[in-house]
């Protein structure tokens, strides 16, 4: 079935970016959509189709994909994004929808 | 308001059975497909299962298909999980998430909508 790899954990400083990647087999075919997870709380779409915003996340959240990775970008980190972020794909040839591993991000 | 609450979680014996239930509220339950995925603890997610609008299509992942029956009530705005011959490795949050379209397959059927989920413990 289709794997995608997602680093355990990324780090950054307040104020700087981060960049979160999600890495698949010709992955810039597919369409990728990112969740974010706070601990204890359930999941919440920040980004779908690659790239676009749901109503009500920053316009600091930003998104693409190409080749073999897609990412996450957040500008402008702040602590409240502190939290555990997906990729997920739908994958026709598994007739299955696909999760990463899973990224913790790090405020310092 | 627009929400998802799942129940029925629990401690259960390897072997038995267990129903969930998602009620939903604040939006037109039959436009969408439903879904389940579940998070071990400590663990990523991993989707589980997914109905369409009208229950004529449904999908599972490897690991629980023949032993878990998704189904739903659309008078009721209900979304269940039978979950038989559970597992140690069954053990997990069990979130109700909400499709974007009508059905289960394809890139457009993300999940815009989750509940807080439900633990199910499977332990002697």
């Amino acid at each position: 079935s289709y794997v995608l790899t997602q680093p355990p954990s990324v780090s950054v400083a307040p104020g700087k970016t981060a960049r979160i990647t999600c890495g698949g087999n010709n992955i810039g075919s597919k369409s990728v959509h990112w969740y974010q997870q706070k601990p204890g709380q359930a999941p919440v779409l920040v980004i779908y189709y690659d790239s676009d915003r749901p109503s009500g996340i920053p316009e600091r959240f930003s998104g693409s994909n190409s080749g073999n990775t897609a990412t996450l970008t957040i500008s402008r980190v702040e602590a409240g994004d502190e939290a555990d972020y997906y990729c997920q794909v739908w994958d026709s040839t598994s007739d299955h929808w696909v999760f990463g591993g899973g990224t913790k991000l790090t405020v310092l | 308001e627009v929400q998802l609450v799942e129940s029925g979680g629990g401690l259960v014996q390897p072997g038995r059975s267990l129903r969930l239930s998602c009620a939903a509220s604040g939006f037109t339950f039959d436009d969408y497909a439903m879904h389940w995925v579940r998070q071990a603890p400590g663990k990523g997610l991993e989707w589980v299962s997914g109905i369409s609008w009208n229950s004529g299509s449904t999908g599972y992942a490897d690991s629980v298909k023949g032993r878990f029956t998704i189904s739903r009530d659309n008078a009721k705005n209900s979304l269940y999980l039978q979950m038989n011959s559970l597992r140690a490795e069954d053990t997990a949050f069990y979130y109700c998430a909400k499709g974007r379209i009508t059905v289960v397959r394809g890139a457009q059927g993300y999940f815009d909508l989750w509940g807080r989920g439900t633990l199910v413990t499977v332990s002697s």
